[in-house]
């Protein structure tokens, strides 16, 4: 158990709605990661937050956002969905902004079906 | 452009064989770090390479660090069924933007 905690497990949506996905980190985590895998699409950074400031932005596209709470849970809202968003979705933690010789610790992720 | 290829992307394998995945980049990185992944399942950190030449070993899986040749090696000896996985590296640039540059995994399947 890596400690970093994601709800739903499983999503199951129309196209045109709205989601929202939920990550807790590890205890004494700051930085939070958002990552989408698809098969054809292998593992792409989303964005990342510290300490409940965007640090840097991967390939998210404009209908999703995210944000980190004060209490560092975060939220990935993805919006006006479409087929090709399904996928799984991944949170990760870290201690500090970046890896510093310590890797990233992952979720168990929510998988998302757009139909 | 900022790249890491991992070779293969598929193998399949006998039990008790050995192989060696790679994982060549292409930007200036002293960390690199080694994922599995079961199917559907999350992303476990196996190692972490912190330095040229630095060389990690858990059971069977072994794991090395070129910074010269830029290039990684994960060495599995004497596979057996549970090593069945997909497995990424991860590298991060001296450079960076704070982020990881993934390879696109290798999925690695051993019969028993």
């Amino acid at each position: 158990d890596s400690g970093v905690t994601q709800t739903p497990k499983h999503l199951i949506t129309a196209t045109g709605q709205r989601v929202t996905l939920r990550c807790s980190p590890r205890s004494g985590d700051l930085s939070v990661y958002w990552y989408q895998q698809s098969l054809d699409q292998g593992l792409q950074f989303l964005i990342q937050y510290y300490n409940g400031e965007e640090r840097a932005k991967g390939n998210i596209l404009e209908r999703f956002s995210a944000q980190q709470f004060p209490d560092l849970h975060s939220e990935l809202n993805l919006s006006s969905l479409e087929l090709g968003d399904s996928a799984l979705y991944f949170c990760a933690s870290s201690k500090r902004d970046k890896s510093y010789n310590s890797p990233l610790h992952f979720g168990n992720g929510t998988r998302l079906t757009v139909t | 452009e900022l790249k890491v290829e991992q070779n293969p992307l598929f193998l399949s394998m006998q039990e008790g064989k050995n192989y060696t995945i790679y994982c060549n980049y292409s930007t200036t990185s002293d960390r690199l770090y080694w994922y599995r992944q079961d199917p559907g399942k999350s992303l476990e950190s196996l190692f972490v390479l912190l330095s040229n030449g630095a060389v990690k070993q858990e059971g069977r899986l072994m794991a090395s660090l070129d910074t010269k040749a830029r290039l990684s090696t994960l060495h599995i000896t004497a596979a057996v069924h549970d090593l069945s996985a997909t497995y990424f590296c991860a590298v991060e640039p001296m450079d960076s933007n704070y982020q990881l540059i993934w390879g696109a995994g290798t999925k690695l399947i051993i019969k028993p």
